[in-house]
């Protein structure tokens, strides 16, 4: 299995810009989690779905930001627009089961708003 | 608020030292606990997890984790690091012990294994 993909790796963008982050899971897992990572906050869930349906966005920090889910394979974190303050990495993980299950992490997008 | 505190931000040892990192989470019902590990440019990946009977978890690399419910902590051991061993390390607890629960992490320990 290819584990979990995430695309862009890297994306640098300016204040203002729509940012939109990308995450393939892993093939029957029906958990999918959006983390944000920094060095203040540390590893931060934004949101997760099971199914395809979010289960709690309450980690999302604002209106700006905005997933998801279309099908099994593919979800979107959006980001619209965009500040400085949003640079970090994010990371998408899945898991089969529940989030009480061992989740399997992508290597992340790092986002660098100037 | 539920909340996972890493006491130690950075912990820098020599080889064949014993390593202890601290975890402690504010939740009094039931809960999973993990630790995950990231090496330096790799992803993040599970080390061990604990979810019910014995206290002490065994995980890979060596690494076990005791949770004792009374003082509300899962702490990592491990009796003798290698220069391996360098990475950042997660505890994270999954407060409510179902599936749709929300999982909480730490904000990590960087561990730096002199050689």
């Amino acid at each position: 299995d290819a584990g979990v993909i995430q695309s862009p790796r890297h994306e640098v963008t300016e204040m203002g810009q729509e940012v939109t982050l990308r995450c393939k899971p892993i093939s029957g897992h029906d958990y999918l989690f959006w983390y944000r990572q920094t060095m203040m906050r540390g590893l931060e869930l934004l949101i997760y779905f099971n199914n395809n349906v979010p289960i709690d966005d309450s980690g999302m920090p604002e209106d700006r930001f905005s997933a998801k889910m279309p099908n099994a394979s593919f979800s979107t974190l959006k980001i619209q627009p965009s500040e400085p303050r949003d640079s970090a990495v994010y990371f998408c993980a899945s898991s089969l089961w529940g989030s009480y299950n061992e989740q399997f992490f992508g290597p992340g997008t790092r986002l660098t708003v100037l | 608020a539920q909340s996972v505190s890493q006491h130690n931000h950075h912990v820098i040892l020599s080889e064949a030292a014993s390593l202890e990192l601290g975890c402690n989470y504010s939740y009094g019902g039931t809960v999973n606990l993990f630790w995950y590990v990231q090496y330096p440019g790799q992803h993040l990946q599970l080390l061990l997890k604990y979810f019910s009977g014995d206290p002490l978890v065994k995980g890979i690399k060596g690494f076990e984790a005791e949770f004792i419910k009374s003082k509300f902590s899962f702490n990592l051991r491990k009796p003798s690091v290698q220069w391996s061993d360098t990475a950042e390390y997660f505890c994270a607890v999954n407060a409510g012990g179902n599936r749709d629960d929300k999982i909480i992490f730490g904000k990590g320990t960087r561990l730096h294994i002199l050689p």
